[in-house]
């Protein structure tokens, strides 16, 4: 069946540090693509998508391209804040529209 | 605008008894609706999810079990909780190429 598998944390890194969080999946078909975040005390929310390959996602800095010949969606921010400091879920929706999430990762960010 | 109601938001509740958590989507039409858990350690995992009123596919077997009575209400139940039961759960629905979570419930079986 559908499966995504997303690096595990918990990582903690320093403000204006690089940030790549590795998501790879496995579907039928052609699936869209997303991340998740979930901030401390809040619901889970949409971060990027990407709908077919070559599409790359972007919002708040955050970048994930849609990699079909490596079926990969990872996620990158060049410089991280205090304020990224969630847990970051990669998620995929196949064709049945069915939404399959990966286990997630806590990211820290300290000032 | 579409909103997704979840409650309750916390739930203590003793080995054995019921569940009932209720889920409602306002402003939208035929939504697939998902339940989730996160548990920790484990991330999110799909425990039903539903594309029509009465269809409801289960993803992983256990004590719970959900049902559809309205195109836009999403129910959890159980008839006896064990203490594996306790998590946090997550009501979604998705539209095209997106999906809109509640607030969840965290849920406590002592």
């Amino acid at each position: 069946g559908d499966s995504v598998t997303q690096m595990e944390g918990p990582v903690t890194l320093s403000e204006e540090a690089f940030l790549t969080i590795n998501c790879t999946y496995t579907a039928t078909g052609y699936p869209s693509l997303f991340w998740y975040v979930q901030y401390p005390g809040e619901g889970l929310q949409l971060l990027l998508k990407a709908t077919k390959a070559d599409d790359k996602g972007s919002n708040k800095g955050f970048e994930a391209t849609y990699r079909k010949e490596t079926t990969s969606f990872h996620l990158e921010k060049g410089s991280v804040q205090v304020s990224d400091s969630a847990v970051y879920f990669c998620a995929l929706s196949d064709q049945t529209e069915k939404l399959v999430f990966g286990k997630g990762m806590k990211l820290t960010v300290n000032p | 605008s579409q909103t997704i109601h979840q409650w309750p938001a916390t739930l203590v509740q003793p080995v054995g008894s019921p569940l009932s958590l209720e889920c409602t989507v306002e402003g939208t039409s035929n939504p697939n609706l998902y339940w989730y858990r996160q548990a920790a350690g484990r991330g999110l995992q799909l425990l039903f999810y539903s594309v029509g009123i009465g269809q409801i596919s289960s993803e992983v077997p256990q004590n719970l079990s959900a049902s559809r009575p309205q195109d836009r209400q999403f129910i959890l139940s159980s008839k006896k909780l064990l203490l594996s039961d306790s998590g946090f759960y997550l009501c979604a629905w998705s539209g095209d190429t997106e999906a809109f979570f509640g607030q969840g419930t965290r849920l406590t079986v002592v």
